[in-house]
């Protein structure tokens, strides 16, 4: 079957760097995302991977070994909006999203 | 910039009563998703469309159906609601499924079914 595993809830402080791991086991690999979703608002986008390696933007950063099935989404200078869930998703072979559940991340003063 | 409207945003069903969401998207993207979300799970695809007047069915399309007449326009409809269908329901649009591109999300539907 396939499967997204992401820890479900982290707690971090103001102004530090906090990593939200993603495992997966998927039919094919087309891609993988992470989008952003406030408490009662719709996902959205932050990152893609495809290829091994780092993608910066800003204060995020993504990271994919397609070999582990592993990725993480990186989050430097930590802000109270930062509080969300992150979901972590993969495109399989059929170009379909398998969705993590999510990781709820709480931002301490 | 509209980008993706859903509507209703809220609505209370009785068991076995029938009702539509409606998602609008003016950004002429050709795939469509309708998901739902419920607590301590990941989004779960219900049905899609690849393009006007197409639909096909995701993981878990039992008691829905969908409908693509014009490109803009994607139709959830709930023939006879059940208390299991109480979820926040997403739409969702993008140009090319198999392209790096984001996917865009409606605000969200919060169903509650009686």
């Amino acid at each position: 079957g396939q499967n997204i595993d992401q820890p479900t809830e982290m707690t971090a402080t103001e102004g530090a760097i906090v990593q939200i791991n993603c495992t997966y086991q998927t039919s094919g690999f087309n891609g993988l995302f992470w989008y952003q979703q406030h408490a009662g608002e719709a996902p959205t986008f932050l990152s893609y991977n495809v290829l091994d390696g780092l993608e910066e933007k800003g204060r995020f950063s993504s990271f994919l070994s397609r070999s582990k099935g592993y990725s993480y989404l990186l989050l430097k200078e930590l802000q109270m909006k930062d509080s969300a869930s992150y979901l972590c998703a993969v495109m399989d072979s059929n170009y379909q999203l398998i969705w993590g559940a999510g990781t709820k991340l709480i931002i301490k003063p | 910039n509209a980008g993706v409207t859903q509507t209703p945003k809220f609505r209370v069903l009785k068991t076995g009563q029938s009702m539509t969401l409606l998602c609008a998207q003016d950004m002429n993207h050709e795939y469509m998703y309708w998901y739902r979300q419920d607590p301590g799970m990941g989004l779960r695809l219900i049905h899609y469309s690849v393009g006007e007047g197409t639909t096909a069915k995701g993981e878990v399309p039992d008691g829905y159906n969908v409908s693509r007449l014009k490109k803009q326009n994607f139709l959830l409809g709930l023939e006879s609601a059940a208390p299991s269908q109480t979820s926040v329901y997403f739409c969702a649009s993008t140009l090319l499924a198999g392209s790096p591109g984001e996917l865009f999300f409606g605000e969200g539907s919060r169903l509650t079914v009686l």
